[in-house]
């Protein structure tokens, strides 16, 4: 069974610029989530869909972040502009009927 | 709200030692609780997890955890470190078995030769 797949997986951007991560969970998934994971720190919920539904972004940044998954498939998760503090490791999961969280391995992004 | 405390950022153990890697929580509700794993520059991979049914819980790699209800913890356990288990581990809880996961801050196991 594929593991969930992230691209790019490193990305470095001048602050104020636009990024675009995506993320393809694993087959039949309805549940997808986008983290962030600062240096040092565990990693905290940006949103979760179930389907192509938004289930909670209360945490998610919207004056900047933003995140679609249209087809209930794959998702893309957008900065525009990008701050420094937004220098982070930014991983997807998915989850199934269990309920347990797979995660890709994550983009790096560097905001100089 | 729910929380999770993760007591000491670095633990250093002997290979052949036992690992105790702490982990306190707080929910409203009856907790799912998990533990996951993190190589440098992988994500994170599930060790076990904890849904009311046993309190004792194995997973991979040798490890297992405890739940007490009491003591509100969920301590990670192993009783023979190998250098391969220096990564950092992170606990985690969910209120349902399908609402994102709270994380701790994270514990860095070291294993020395």
């Amino acid at each position: 069974e594929a593991g969930v797949a992230q691209s790019p997986r490193y990305k470095i951007i001048e602050k104020r610029q636009s990024v675009a991560f995506w993320c393809n969970p694993i087959s039949g998934h309805a549940t997808l989530y986008w983290y962030q994971q600062i240096l040092g720190q565990g990693p905290k919920l940006l949103i979760q869909f179930q389907n192509n539904g938004v289930v909670d972004d209360s945490q998610l940044p919207k004056d900047r972040f933003s995140a679609e998954r249209l087809k209930g498939v794959d998702s893309t998760l957008k900065i525009q502009p990008a701050k420094l503090e937004d220098s982070a490791v930014y991983l997807c999961a998915s989850s199934g009927e269990t309920g347990v969280g797979f995660f890709g391995p994550g983009t790096r992004l560097t905001v100089l | 709200a729910q929380s999770v405390t993760q007591l000491g950022s670095h633990v250093s153990v002997s290979e052949g030692a036992l690992v105790l890697l702490r982990c306190n929580y707080s929910s409203s509700v009856p907790p799912y609780l998990f533990w996951y794993v993190q190589y440098p520059n992988q994500g994170l991979q599930l060790l076990l997890k904890y849904t009311s049914a046993a309190t004792l819980v194995k997973g991979i790699n040798g490890f297992e955890a405890e739940f007490k209800k009491s003591e509100t913890s969920f301590h990670l356990t192993k009783p023979s470190a190998h250098m391969s288990d220096a990564a950092e581990y992170f606990c985690a809880v969910s209120e349902t078995g399908r609402r994102a996961l709270t994380f701790g801050s994270g514990t860095r196991l070291q294993v020395q030769p």
